[in-house]
């Protein structure tokens, strides 16, 4: 079965960096995923298409501060530099033949 | 301007109907395969739906499967779910996306579904 698996929450200082983790469920370490933003009360915004080998897509506008990376089953967002709009909820996604799925979401305080 | 912006949402009684529209703008609408995505207050996002580029490869959640169709008019860049036979767990801002990856989202639209 296809599962994200994502932290409740995480927390880093103004200015620092943070790195979010999404694990994919056994046998399913060669999908992509996709990171989203959702910052309080608004939609969400799409930030980056995260292959296996690490390459990545970020979406139009995405800052530099956002990167990505794989290893194995692990899928990380980093954010350096953090600002206060960085605080948000961000969700892994994937997809397969017949379905999407949705990590549970990483609430990200800054602090 | 690249967007998408969804429309019909609003108050229906349990068992009933309602009919969703994304307009889709600044892209070529056709060349996408196209998603709904839902999100109940206060939960994270559920996949709830996917269509080819063609309209010909459909897929559904299984919490929608027999009760919602998505369909799509490439002619007129526009993306519909078709829900039927509401539940209270189907209340939820819904919201299109293209691609599977969700590349680019609409605002959302409003779904409750209570007597």
């Amino acid at each position: 079965q296809l599962v994200l698996t994502q932290s409740p929450s995480a927390s880093a200082s103004l200015g620092a960096s943070v790195k979010l983790t999404c694990t994919l469920s056994s046998g399913h370490s060669s999908y992509a995923i996709a990171w989203h933003q959702q910052q309080p009360e608004k939609g969400p915004r799409y930030l980056m298409k995260l292959n296996s080998d690490g390459s990545h897509s970020k979406g139009d506008g995405i800052p530099d501060r956002f990167s990505g990376s794989s290893s194995g089953a692990e899928r990380y967002l980093t954010i350096s530099s953090l600002q206060s709009e960085d605080e948000a909820d961000y969700y892994c996604q994937t997809w397969g033949t017949g379905l999407g799925v949705f990590g549970g979401g990483t609430k990200l305080t800054v602090l | 301007q690249v967007q998408l912006v969804e429309s019909g949402g609003g108050l229906v009684k349990p068992g009933g109907s309602l009919r969703l529209s994304c307009a889709a703008s600044g892209f070529t609408f056709s060349d996408y395969y196209m998603s709904w995505i839902r999100q109940a207050p206060g939960k994270g996002l559920e996949w709830v739906s996917y269509i080819s580029s063609s309209g010909s490869t459909i897929y559904y959640a299984d919490s929608v499967k027999g009760r919602f169709t998505i369909s799509r008019d490439n002619a007129k860049n526009s993306l519909y779910l078709q829900m039927n036979s509401l539940r209270a767990e189907d209340t939820a801002v819904y919201y299109c996306a293209r691609g599977t990856a969700a590349t680019l989202w609409g605002q959302g639209t409003l779904v409750t579904v209570s007597s």
